[in-house]
């Protein structure tokens, strides 16, 4: 079955640069999350989106934005990057569609980045 | 406060072992709970939804108590391929995934 799609996996970058990265939600998942997972950390709820407009927000930076695009996908764009941006970034998507279910959320594989 | 909590261990179980986790959460509006399994450097994986009538999955068991807004994961003769840390997850009515700060098992042989 189709998963969670992030990319890339792995990311280096420079301090101040940008980065952007991807998610492809599972087929007909309506919503999307993005979490951020520092080093012995549990993940930390940034933003999410619902049909495409944003639904919540978390402790996302002000140098963070995202958007969920007409075909479900999600990019997260990171500019002015910090050293303690450092992270694993993962994405979830679930079908909220229907308030009666008990949806869960399924993970991708998520992306490292490393800023030096 | 964080809004959901978890004791983080380490648990450290001898294989064969039944171990159990709890998790509070603080926010009553809380409307689904969840357990995920997370090894390490890898994603967090569904282990498995909790029900108000609390259910079972082979040697897992989840219960939820809504009127004392806590949640516990039972595992039942441990293998060693249970190590890993557990996220007890709740979903608020916005539908925002709440994590634990997890809690770590370490089945000994």
């Amino acid at each position: 079955a189709a998963g969670v799609i992030q990319s890339p996996r792995h990311l280096i970058k420079e301090k101040r640069e940008t980065a952007t990265l991807k998610c492809y939600p599972i087929p007909r998942h309506d919503t999307v999350y993005w979490y951020q997972q520092g080093p012995g950390q549990d993940p930390q709820f940034l933003i999410s989106f619902y049909e495409k407009m944003q639904s919540d927000k978390g402790s996302i930076p002000d140098r963070f934005s995202a958007q969920q695009f007409s075909d479900y996908h999600s990019e997260l764009n990171m500019s002015s990057l910090e050293l303690g941006d450092s992270a694993l970034y993962f994405c979830a998507s679930s079908l909220e569609g229907r308030l009666d279910m008990n949806t869960e959320a399924f993970f991708g594989q998520g992306t490292r980045l490393t800023v030096v | 406060r964080k809004e959901v909590e978890q004791d983080p261990g380490p648990f450290n179980v001898p294989e064969g072992a039944t171990v159990a986790f709890n998790c509070t959460y603080s926010n009553s509006a809380s409307q689904s709970f969840f357990w995920y399994r997370q090894d390490c450097r890898k994603e967090p994986k569904l282990l498995m939804s909790v029900y108000s009538s609390g259910n079972e999955d082979g040697r897992f068991t989840a219960q939820l108590n809504r009127a004392s807004q806590y949640i516990s994961l039972l595992i039942r003769d441990s293998k060693l391929s249970d190590s890993a840390t557990y996220l007890c997850v709740v979903k608020g009515n916005t539908g925002k995934l709440i994590f634990g700060q997890g809690t770590t098992l370490q089945v000994k042989p």
